[in-house]
């Protein structure tokens, strides 16, 4: 069975740094490109960017890049979402989730097929 | 940037049937995919590829897409079906979420 692990809230004040994590369970992990999608409270789903885990090769959505790091540890079968400076803005709760049926020679195309619990990250001063 | 437009609210009565839109530029070209979220729950995905569910996915869910509109319908609605509903689609190798459609079976 897939199952993608989140860790846990944070409560962190703006200018601090954070990384969270996902953590998925099979052997494929490796095989599938792992999303990552902010919900900000009361509003909808945003897709941030994907990563392969396999080579390390990421996609940023224009609305996202150069705001986080995606990055992953193949070997942990873990996924990290990054900031190097949080903002107020930033309080959201933030999703990963893999990527089925996605071939990025093709062009694009896939969806959400398994998510992770979220992890709700608080920025307040 | 591409856009998918829902309504943000989609009144039905139980057991009748209901349909939520996504509208955006030339989406029946595309693949749309529909999402549900219960307050609390992480997304699940209801229709992938226009019109295929998922194992597990009753029939009572479809899905359509053509010209600029794709419909996720619900038949039979249920209490159980009280969500929010997100279609999404792809566009220039990235990925759009509609603004999602809250569904009231009343």
């Amino acid at each position: 069975e897939v199952q993608l692990v989140q860790s846990g809230a944070e409560v962190k004040k703006p200018g601090e740094s954070l990384k969270i994590s996902c953590q998925g369970s099979g052997s494929s992990f490796n095989k599938y490109w792992i999303a990552w999608v902010r919900q900000m409270p009361g509003k909808g789903l945003e897709w941030m960017g994907i990563i392969y885990p396999g080579d390390s090769d990421t996609e940023y959505s224009p609305s996202f890049q150069g705001q986080v790091t995606i990055s992953v540890d193949k070997s942990i079968s873990t996924t990290y979402l990054q900031w190097s400076s949080l903002r107020a803005s930033d309080t959201a709760m933030y999703y990963c989730a893999r990527l089925a049926e996605y071939n990025p020679s093709s062009g694009g195309e896939g969806f959400f097929d398994y998510w992770g619990q979220g992890t709700l990250v608080t920025v307040s001063s | 940037s591409y856009e998918l437009t829902q309504p943000s609210s989609v009144s039905v009565s139980p057991g009748q049937t209901a349909n939520i839109t996504c509208s955006g530029d030339e989406l029946g070209n595309k693949y749309v995919y529909w999402y549900q979220q219960t307050p609390g729950r992480s997304p699940l995905v209801l229709i992938y590829r226009d019109n295929r569910r998922p194992s597990g996915i009753p029939d009572r869910i479809s899905g359509a897409n053509s010209g600029n509109t794709a419909t996720l319908t619900i038949s039979g609605t249920q209490s159980v079906d009280e969500a929010d509903y997100y279609c999404q689609a792809w566009d220039s190798r990235t990925v759009f979420f509609g603004g999602g459609t809250k569904l009231t079976v009343l």
